[in-house]
């Protein structure tokens, strides 16, 4: 057990529609970060939150959002659903350093149809 | 822009032997560079931690390098089993709190 709860663990949305996932990190860890994992693929980074402000984004655009709040728990926010969009997302709390470990929830698999 | 290379897919072995999985980067100078398991369906799980100024580290039958000349990492499993079969990733790091992104993952299967 890590820690690192996501919700929910499996999702199915239409083309065009709008989904959120929540992540409720570790007591303590004022960083969060949000991967999207294609199959056969590894994570891809999204963005990261530390201290509820966004601190580094990948290659995804606007439509990928996200929010922290105070009680250690994120939310990221997908508008525009595409087919392509269907992956694992996974989010990830750690520390404020980079020599420290992150912490994986079980990931939310989203479809796409 | 960075990139980050895993020698290869996939990776078949048989029980017993040494497991070695290769981490290649470019366009980038990590301060630290982690590995991490996944099992199909799971998030990765942290497994360790190299710095720049350390050449190896060890846990029970894991041993890292990080070559910073070659910008390099092998992981090693020595005395592979069957449960080790799962896809390791590997993460080179910035200082600070610089995000973790990883490489596409090596599969590794041990054969029994």
């Amino acid at each position: 057990e890590t820690g690192v709860t996501q919700s929910p663990t499996h999702l199915i949305k239409t083309r065009g529609q709008q989904v959120t996932l929540r992540c409720s990190s570790q007591s303590g860890h004022n960083t969060v970060s949000w991967y999207q994992q294609a199959l056969g693929q590894g994570p891809q980074f999204i963005f990261q939150y530390y201290r509820e402000e966004e601190n580094g984004r990948g290659n995804f655009p606007p439509r990928f959002s996200g929010l922290q709040f105070p009680n250690y728990s994120s939310e990221l926010n997908v508008n525009a659903l595409e087919l392509d969009d269907s992956a694992l997302y996974l989010c990830a709390s750690s520390l404020d350093s980079s020599n420290t470990e992150a912490f994986f929830g079980q990931g939310t698999r989203l479809t796409v149809v | 822009s960075q990139k980050i290379e895993q020698n290869s897919e996939a990776l078949n072995i048989q029980e017993g032997k040494t497991a070695t999985l290769t981490c290649n980067y470019t366009n980038y100078s990590p301060a630290y560079l982690q590995w991490y398991r996944q099992d199909p369906g799971r998030g990765p799980v942290f497994l360790l931690l190299i710095r720049e100024n350390e050449k190896e580290k060890r846990k029970e039958r894991l041993k890292v390098t990080f070559d910073t000349t070659l910008k390099q990492s092998l992981f090693h499993i020595t005395a592979s089993q069957p449960a080790d079969s799962a896809t390791y990733l590997c993460a080179p790091r910035g200082t600070g709190n610089t995000p973790l992104v990883f490489g596409k993952g090596t599969r590794l299967s041990v054969i029994a």
